[in-house]
């Protein structure tokens, strides 16, 4: 069945990069996403990735795909206080499903 | 104004008791679904309907109950609220998939969520 995979945890300091990981299991999937939710709210798309693409930047943030491994990672440059959110990744599955991971959460320290 | 509302925001209710979640959108999409987040475990689906008259039963579904009044509104029912339904609940929309790309296969879009406590 499909599963996405995240560490639970990160912790960085203002100024530093962050990089979030996932894996999926879904080789079928079209797009990868990225979903960020700050504290009391809903999730919002942060980026997303095309499955036949490496990778893709947009302004601070990377995107890496390596689909032999199933492998997907996010990218924060220059991580900033507001950047402390939980980071959810998420593949598609048939019929316009997500299924998500179980997010990351990430705390950044000034 | 907010694209998808839900209500209420916040809500406590006791064991045994029936409760109704409701969800709006006014982004005219046809898909919408139901999550409920536990710390932990990321989103879990519980019920999604393709159209009005599509509804189809997610990871979760038992416990749950779903109408789906409108295009507009998508409403999700405990029957019989248990202390283990206590959680994070979200509504979501998307559009169907369109060959220009302009709209990306699966992007959801959610609502703020609706806080319950079942004591």
């Amino acid at each position: 069945g499909e599963d996405v995979e995240q560490s639970l945890f990160l912790s960085v300091r203002e100024g530093d990069s962050s990089v979030i990981n996932c894996t999926y299991t879904d080789s079928s999937s079209t797009y990868l996403y990225w979903y960020k939710q700050e504290p009391g709210a809903g999730l919002q798309l942060l980026t997303y990735i095309f499955s036949n693409m490496d990778m893709k930047q947009d302004q601070r943030l990377t995107v890496l795909l390596n689909k032999k491994d199933k492998h997907l990672s996010l990218r924060i440059a220059d991580t900033q206080t507001g950047d402390s959110a939980i980071y959810f990744c998420a593949e598609t599955v048939y019929g316009n499903k997500l299924v998500f991971g179980a997010g990351t959460i990430l705390r950044v320290k000034s | 104004d907010a694209d998808v509302t839900q209500t209420p925001r916040n809500r406590i209710t006791k064991t045994g008791k029936r409760i109704m979640l409701e969800c709006s959108q006014t982004k005219g999409h046809d898909r919408m679904y139901w999550y409920r987040q536990d710390p932990g475990l990321g989103l879990q689906l519980i019920y999604y309907s393709f159209d009005v008259k599509d509804i189809n039963k997610g990871e979760i579904s038992d416990g749950y109950s779903v109408s789906r009044q409108a295009q507009a509104k998508f409403s999700l029912s405990l029957e019989s609220a248990i202390p283990n339904q206590t959680a994070l609940y979200f509504c979501a929309t998307s559009d169907l998939p369109r060959k220009t790309g302009t709209v990306r296969e699966g992007e959801q879009f959610f609502g703020p969520g609706t806080r319950l406590t079942v004591l």
